[in-house]
């Protein structure tokens, strides 16, 4: 299985920060890369997915990059609703995969 | 719009099994595949399986190969997950995703989340 790593586990920011997550994958996947924010007692929430596409709806402060094997997620511009885990997930071979989670929390 | 609903909340004994179910509405269920996802108390989110409901073609990882099965009932468009055997540490909430695009594509709509309680 591949296994997907995230870093940091997790991070403290202010509201207007630019905050960035890195997620490595154990082997290359091109750009089949999601991202997800979850909060606590709610479904998560797909931001990205292709590594950079934006899924509908969410907002442009949020974006994503990379390929192969490095993955960023940039949150540009913190808001209050921002603060959540984040995910990222490959879907380039099956079983599919999640990293471990990235806390975003409030400083 | 794109509208999953499940079914609510199940408390079983360990060795039992449980059908949740996911009603579907606002697409054309046929051509979407369905992942089915977990999180345990405390713990991240794990991706448990993977169903294209017009093929019935399924996808399991590792640890839920042999004892989750992945339906879809196409006069409905509802999903079903069944796990046999449950454990302790199966207590978690369940949740159903429709992929964003057409084929082998991740989650881009969620249910609301099924909690399944696993209790002696």
């Amino acid at each position: 299985d591949i296994q997907m790593t995230q870093s940091p586990s997790s991070l403290s920011a202010s509201v207007g920060d630019t905050v960035t997550i890195s997620c490595r994958a154990s082997q290359g996947i091109s750009l089949y890369l999601a991202w997800f924010q979850h909060k606590p007692g709610k479904a998560p929430k797909s931001l990205i997915y292709g590594a950079s596409n934006l899924q509908s709806g969410v907002p442009p402060r949020f974006s994503g990059s990379g390929s192969g094997t490095h993955f960023i997620l940039t949150i540009t511009g913190l808001q209050p609703e921002d603060f959540a885990t984040y995910y990222c997930q490959q879907y380039n071979i099956f079983p599919w995969t999640f990293g471990q989670g990235t806390k975003v929390e409030i400083k | 719009q794109v509208h999953l609903v499940q079914s609510g909340p199940e408390v079983k004994t360990p060795g039992a099994s449980v059908n949740v179910s996911c009603k579907a509405s606002g697409y054309t269920f046929k051509n979407y595949g369905v992942s089915w996802v977990r999180q345990a108390p405390g713990q991240g989110l794990e991706w448990m399986g993977w169903i294209r409901p017009d093929a019935g073609d399924t996808r399991f990882a590792q640890t839920f190969q042999g004892r989750v099965t992945l339906t879809a009932d196409m006069s409905t468009a509802t999903l079903y997950m069944e796990m046999r055997d449950l454990m302790l540490d199966d207590t978690a909430v369940y949740f159903c995703a429709r992929s964003v695009l057409v084929g082998s594509t991740p989650p881009g709509y969620w249910g609301q989340g099924t909690l399944v309680t696993v209790s002696p």
